[in-house]
């Protein structure tokens, strides 16, 4: 298996702009979880899906930012419109989930720029 | 909800020391307690986990221990090697009800091992 698979690798915006996150879990794996890091303000969760659906979205900033997961092999996070506190790097995590192993499987991350 | 607390923020250690993380958490229904470790520009990796119905996990030079009436949990590394030196994330997780497999994490502990 290739893993958690996310793209781009790297995005640089200016403010204002929509930006798209993707994300493919590995097949197989029932729960998928996007993460913001940032120095400051660590490894921060921002939403969570359990077999495509959204569990706990309580980590999402604000209303500018939304996530889908249309199937089990895909996921997205848009932020609309996009602000420079925003640059972080955006980390998505599958896990197999209940009664298999709880451990996360990270993705490469997207490093965001927003300017 | 959960909190999950780190320390220290920052190790340094020689070459051949044991290094010593600890977590505390609040959430008494918690009871899986994973230990992820990220290298410079990398992804959060498992290392090692431990369930509550175990007090102590090793692997090679890594253990990890746990008091569940404390709540508190600790990441032990011995004889430390130069690429041992990253950042370590400890994190509590529930695993029943819907929010079976998010994980509260620590804010992180940067360890330097020096040669």
């Amino acid at each position: 298996d290739a893993g958690v698979i996310q793209s781009p690798r790297h995005e640089v915006t200016e403010m204002g702009q929509e930006v798209t996150l993707r994300c493919k879990p590995i097949s197989g794996h029932n729960s998928l979880f996007w993460y913001r890091q940032t120095m400051m303000r660590g490894l921060e969760l921002l939403i969570y899906f359990n077999n495509n659906v959204p569990i706990d979205d309580s980590g999402m900033p604000e209303d500018r930012f939304s996530a889908k997961m249309p199937n089990a092999s895909f996921s997205t996070l848009k932020i609309q419109p996009s602000e420079p506190r925003d640059s972080a790097v955006y980390f998505c995590a599958s896990s197999p989930g209940q009664a298999v192993s709880y451990e996360q499987y990270f993705g490469p991350g997207t490093r965001l720029t927003v300017t | 909800g959960e909190n999950v607390e780190q320390h220290p923020s920052t190790l340094s250690v020689q070459e051949g020391d044991s290094a010593v993380i600890k977590c505390t958490y609040s959430d008494s229904a918690s009871n899986y307690f994973p230990w992820y470790k990220q290298e410079l520009g990398k992804r959060p990796q498992l290392i090692i986990d431990i369930r509550s119905n175990v007090g102590e996990k090793k692997d090679q030079r890594i253990a990890v221990t746990l008091n569940k009436t404390a709540k508190h949990f600790s990441l032990h590394i011995t004889e430390t090697q130069p690429e041992d030196s990253a950042v370590y994330f400890c994190a509590a997780s529930g695993t029943r009800n819907t929010n079976a497999g998010k994980s509260t994490f620590g804010d992180g502990t940067t360890l330097t091992v020096k040669p």
